[in-house]
């Protein structure tokens, strides 16, 4: 069975920092792009970016491009999405989600940036 | 960057009735076209990809047609459990790959 297992609920100041985590299972990790999808409280789907992992080649939207990065340790399957400088308005729900169209989607990763 | 363009905003539907959802491309995306479907508080779930490919799982109620810019999801017979939010996204070509606004299917 195909499972993407993301980090917990994060609390955060601004201009904290931030790395959030994706874990594949279930298939070849290496071979599927991952991607991060970003929801704000009531409102729509935002695409990010998106990683293939057996060569870390990333693609970002450029509405999140210098905000973010993505990487991933292919060794242990997992996928990243991290912040230099959290803002309040980074307070969202993050998705992972595998394939180009979204196969599969870990559970979310409630980011909140409040001072 | 495509754009995504869903319509209606809003969707009335009775029970049991058929729901038409729109979904259209700035440019042409081909068929590289998905329909997402999320409750409340649920990640979403893939429909359909392929513009008319069902997913593993997705009930036959559920379907896609369209290609290029224009693309539609029928849902044939509404179940209580359909009411929700319908996202469609392109996947063609070169990143990003963006998301329409929604639409969100309520009962009447």
């Amino acid at each position: 069975e195909v499972q993407l297992v993301q980090s917990g609920t994060q609390v955060k100041k601004p201009g904290d920092s931030l790395r959030i985590s994706c874990k594949g299972s279930g298939y070849n990790f290496a071979t599927d792009w991952i991607a991060w999808v970003r929801q704000m409280p009531g409102k729509g789907l935002e695409w990010m970016g998106i990683i293939y992992p057996r060569d870390s080649d990333t693609i970002y939207s450029p509405s999140f491009q210098g905000q973010i990065t993505i990487s991933v340790d292919k060794s242990i399957s997992t996928a990243y999405l991290q912040w230099r400088s959290l803002r309040a308005s980074d307070t969202a729900m993050y998705y992972c989600a595998r394939r180009q169209f979204l196969e599969n989607w870990g559970q979310g990763t409630l980011v909140t940036v409040s001072s | 960057e495509i754009v995504m363009t869903q319509s209606p905003a809003t969707l009335s539907v009775s029970p049991g009735e058929r729901a038409t959802l729109s979904c259209r491309a700035s440019q042409n995306v081909n068929d590289n076209l998905a329909w997402y479907q999320q409750k409340l508080g649920q990640a979403p779930r893939l429909l359909i990809y392929g513009a008319s490919m069902r997913a593993t799982g997705i009930p036959a109620r559920f379907s896609g047609s369209g290609s290029g810019t224009e693309f539609t999801l029928t849902i044939s017979s509404l179940q209580s459990e359909d009411f929700a939010v319908y996202y469609c996204q392109h996947y063609n070509d070169w990143p990003p790959f963006t998301f329409g606004q929604g639409t969100k299917l309520e009962i009447k």
